[in-house]
């Protein structure tokens, strides 16, 4: 089945530690995206991604970083920079004049 | 500056009552697409209706439709016939540029809650 994979579900991470959060994609999209939703809000745009090795900052993208190596896969790593990280991520695709961006299941992050 | 704006954070409808969710956007772009998405309290988000800046006739899929003023820059989603399941967040979303992808933003979102 083609879709976007996130992993893990929950984390758990203590303050002062870098964590990574994976996201695969096998629908053969060029763009990709992260994004944090703080709970009862909208989505803000962390990374995207429009092709391999290229990579842009979002809105806040601070405390954050990515990588781009393959087309499969995007993945975030929140580091002991991010202030406050505990959020909802979610990842995102997009093939190329598409019309739908194409959602993980997100992954829930909290700092203990 | 906000580009989604969603004025709407909560509201309340009955069940088989229609509902108008609210968004405007600021680009200035003249290519640019326009999207609705849900998404329940499991967190994922479901994809309902996309809107073209070209396409000259509002978008529909099933109980969706989107109700596209270009001039006002205005892209309201209608629910008919709503159903206790379409109790979730929704959120309006842009995507500025045609063949290359600009950051894809969305609104802050309208909390709907369908009653009996």
């Amino acid at each position: 089945d083609g879709g976007i994979t996130q992993s893990p579900k929950y984390l758990f991470r203590k303050e002062g530690q870098n964590v990574t959060l994976s996201c695969e994609q096998n629908l053969n999209h060029d763009a990709m995206y992260w994004y944090r939703q703080d709970p009862g809000q909208g989505l803000r745009l962390i990374y995207y991604s429009q092709i391999v090795n290229d990579f842009q900052k979002g809105d806040i993208a601070e405390g954050y970083s990515v990588s781009r190596e393959k087309k499969e896969s995007f993945p975030l790593t929140v580091t002991s920079a991010q202030k406050n990280p505990t959020a909802f991520y979610l990842c995102a695709s997009e093939g190329r004049a598409d019309t739908e961006a194409f959602f993980g299941q997100g992954t829930r992050l909290t700092v203990v | 500056a906000q580009k989604i704006t969603q004025t709407q954070p909560g509201m309340f409808v009955q069940e088989k009552e229609a509902v108008t969710l609210d968004c405007t956007y600021d680009t200035s772009d003249q290519s640019y697409g326009l999207f609705w998405y849900k998404q329940p309290s499991s967190g994922e988000m479901i994809f309902l209706i996309y809107q073209g800046s070209y396409d000259e006739q509002n978008a529909t899929e099933g109980r969706y439709s989107l109700n596209f003023q270009k001039a006002r820059k205005s892209a309201n989603l209608v629910i008919s016939a709503s159903q206790l399941g379409d109790s979730a967040m929704y959120f309006c979303a842009m995507r500025e540029g045609r063949d290359s992808w600009g950051k894809f933003q969305f609104g802050a979102g309208t909390q709907v809650v369908v009653t009996p």
